[in-house]
Formats: structure tokens, sequence, C-alpha cells
């Protein structure tokens, strides 16, 4: 089982439709990353968080250290939306641990 | 600002030849890193950096080499090729390490080893 998993692997959506991806892990961790990969290939950092909650636009991204689990919520999606998110969590000094990614779609 | 820039962005060798992936990045951040993306799996990490003059091991160390001599540049070396390294490469970098910092990417470099 990976330290890591993302639910769903692929979602596929309405433009406009408010977006849950979920990220569980089963190691201690100090923080955890999300991160967007493009369609071409990039990759952007979208959030850092290590408690509560951080808003960036239409996205917002929760961590429940406690209970091992982070949400990214993409609101009001839109086409341009349409990547795969990645959850990695920060495991000992230097080490991200990545999850599988979900691939979303999010059509007009 | 460039920020992380790979090269090349794609390639192809033959098994046992050897190839040299660049990353160079203009933040002036110490660390640097090393990771590759097989199909369905989550990025695993390959080498990293803390600072010039000092690399250590990743998860996925075997039939890899790096470096660094500057800041700025982080090589990374495949010096005799087998088709289980075919994958997409990606470097990164950030300022004070994955704890405290967002990391930045390159655009990664897709190698295929036939």
């Amino acid at each position: 089982k990976n330290e890591v998993e993302q639910s769903p692997q692929n979602l596929t959506a309405q433009e406009g439709e408010f977006i849950t991806i979920n990220c569980s892990y089963s190691v201690g961790i100090s923080a955890l990353h999300w991160l967007q990969q493009h369609p071409g290939g990039g990759i952007v950092s979208l959030f850092m968080l290590s408690s509560g909650k951080k808003k960036h636009g239409r996205l917002i991204a929760t961590i429940n250290i406690q209970e091992k689990h982070s949400s990214l919520h993409i609101t009001a999606s839109h086409p341009r939306d349409s990547a795969v998110y990645i959850c990695a969590v920060i495991k000992g000094a230097q080490k991200l641990v990545f999850g599988q990614g979900t691939r979303l779609t999010i059509n007009p | 600002n460039a920020g992380v820039t790979q090269t090349p962005k794609f390639r192809i060798l033959k098994i046992g030849q050897s190839m040299t992936l660049q990353c160079a990045q203009d933040m002036n951040h110490n660390y640097m890193y090393w990771y590759r993306q097989d199909p369905g799996m989550g990025l695993k990490l390959i080498y990293y950096s803390v600072g010039a003059g000092i690399t250590d091991k990743g998860e996925v160390p075997n039939g890899y080499n790096v470096s660094r001599s500057t800041t700025e540049d982080f090589p990374l070396r495949l010096e005799l090729a087998a088709p289980s390294q075919t994958s997409v490469y990606f470097c990164a970098s950030n300022r004070q390490g994955v704890v405290n910092t967002e990391a930045f990417f390159g655009q990664g470099t897709r190698l295929t080893v036939v």
C-alpha cells in the first residue's frame, strides 16, 4: 500500500462544478504540498500547508494532521483547471513522498 | 525569470549509452532535487543536494550519478542506460528545503531507452 493515496484517480466534471480531490497518508508528516501538473508536463506548486486551510483564488486546500487527510477544492471549475493534481507529504528531512496523482478533466 | 531549466526535453537512448540531463536554476536556491515519474506512479527522489559540493542519495539512486559544483547547476548522469530508466525526469529546487518552502520544478525530460 502506498504511503500517500489520492482519490479519485480520475475525475471528469462539467464547467462550473465544485471539485474535491482527497489525499490520505499513513506516515507522520510535518507538512504537505499540493502540486499541479499541466498537460504539457510542467509541475507547479499550488500550496504548502501544515495545518488548517489555505485559499488562493478558486483553489482551497485543507489539512487535518490528526486524521492524516488533506483535500483540494476547486470552486467554479473551468476547462483550464484540467490537469493532474498531485499531493506530496514531507517525510523526514528533504523527502517528499508523492501520491500517484488525480487526473481532472473539466468539460465546457 | 527562467526558474528551473531542464535540457533536453526529449531523448531516445540505446541500451548501454550514457547521457547527462542538465538542470539549472537562477533563483539562488540551495536545495536541488532530481525525481523520476513513471506512468501511474508518484514521483520518486533519485538524488538531492543541499548546496554546492554536497549531494545525497534519494529513494532510487542506482544507475545514476550527480554533481553540484555550483549553486546553479545540478546535472544528472546516466552511465549505462537500461530500459528500466525509461521515465520522465524532473529537476526541482527550493530555497530552504521541502519542509519550509515551495518547490519549483523544471519542465521535465522524457527519456526512452531502447
